[in-house]
């Protein structure tokens, strides 16, 4: 298995513009989770879906950020309009069950930069 | 919010010593305690999940072991070499209708050739 997989790798927008962050996770796991690192309050869950569906989605910072996951093999996080505050490592994970006491499998992450 | 603690912040230790670092979560409501090992400029890889108080797991010259009454897991490292050099960050999974995983801030370990 590729593992997960997350695109883009690299994304450098201005304020205001709309991003799309991209992520696959391992076939036959069903639970898929978005993350944000920041050196100012580290690794943060920003949201989860079981089964396509969403969990928890406490940890969404506001309403600028949205999530979806149309099937189980894609889940988008969109945040429109940007803000540079929101320059971060965006890390997706996928594992079997949700948050029971299983492993997470980490996808490279997607370093966003907004100007 | 839980609050999940690690501690120290940071650590360099010599080739050869060993070494170990503490996790420190609220023991209420306690679900499951997972480890991971973050090597700069790659993402998070799993080393235990433990669910069990009194839980000790083994992973080559990596243990770790799980007080859930007091809230606190254990990670050492046995002779530790460079290549054992990551941040390894701990993360708690709380139980009831909601359940909430929280990372700690992680421990940076270093080890010096």
């Amino acid at each position: 298995d590729a593992g997960v997989i997350q695109s883009p790798r690299h994304e450098v927008t201005e304020m205001g513009q709309e991003v799309t962050l991209r992520c696959k996770p391992i076939s036959g796991h069903n639970s898929l989770f978005w993350y944000r690192q920041t050196m100012m309050r580290g690794l943060e869950l920003l949201i989860y879906f079981n089964n396509n569906v969403p969990i928890d989605d406490s940890g969404m910072p506001e309403d600028r950020f949205s999530a979806k996951m149309p099937n189980a093999s894609f889940s988008t996080l969109k945040i429109q309009p940007s803000e540079p505050r929101d320059s971060a490592v965006y890390f997706c994970a996928s594992t079997y069950h949700g948050l029971a006491g299983n492993e997470q499998f980490f996808g490279p992450g997607t370093r966003l930069t907004v100007l | 919010i839980l609050n999940v603690e690690q501690s120290p912040q940071s650590l360099h230790v010599q080739e050869g010593d060993s070494t170990n670092f503490t996790c420190s979560f609220p023991s209420s409501n306690f679900y499951a305690l997972h480890w991971y090992r973050w090597e700069t400029a790659k993402s998070p890889e799993a080393l235990f999940v433990m669910t069990l108080n009194g839980d000790e797991k083994k992973k080559g010259r990596i243990s770790a072991t799980l007080n859930t009454k007091e809230g606190y897991s254990y990670l050492y490292i046995k002779g530790s070499q460079p290549e054992d050099s990551a941040t390894y960050l701990c993360a708690s999974i709380s139980s009831g209708s909601a359940r909430q995983l929280t990372f700690g801030s992680g421990t940076q370990l270093t080890v010096l050739p």
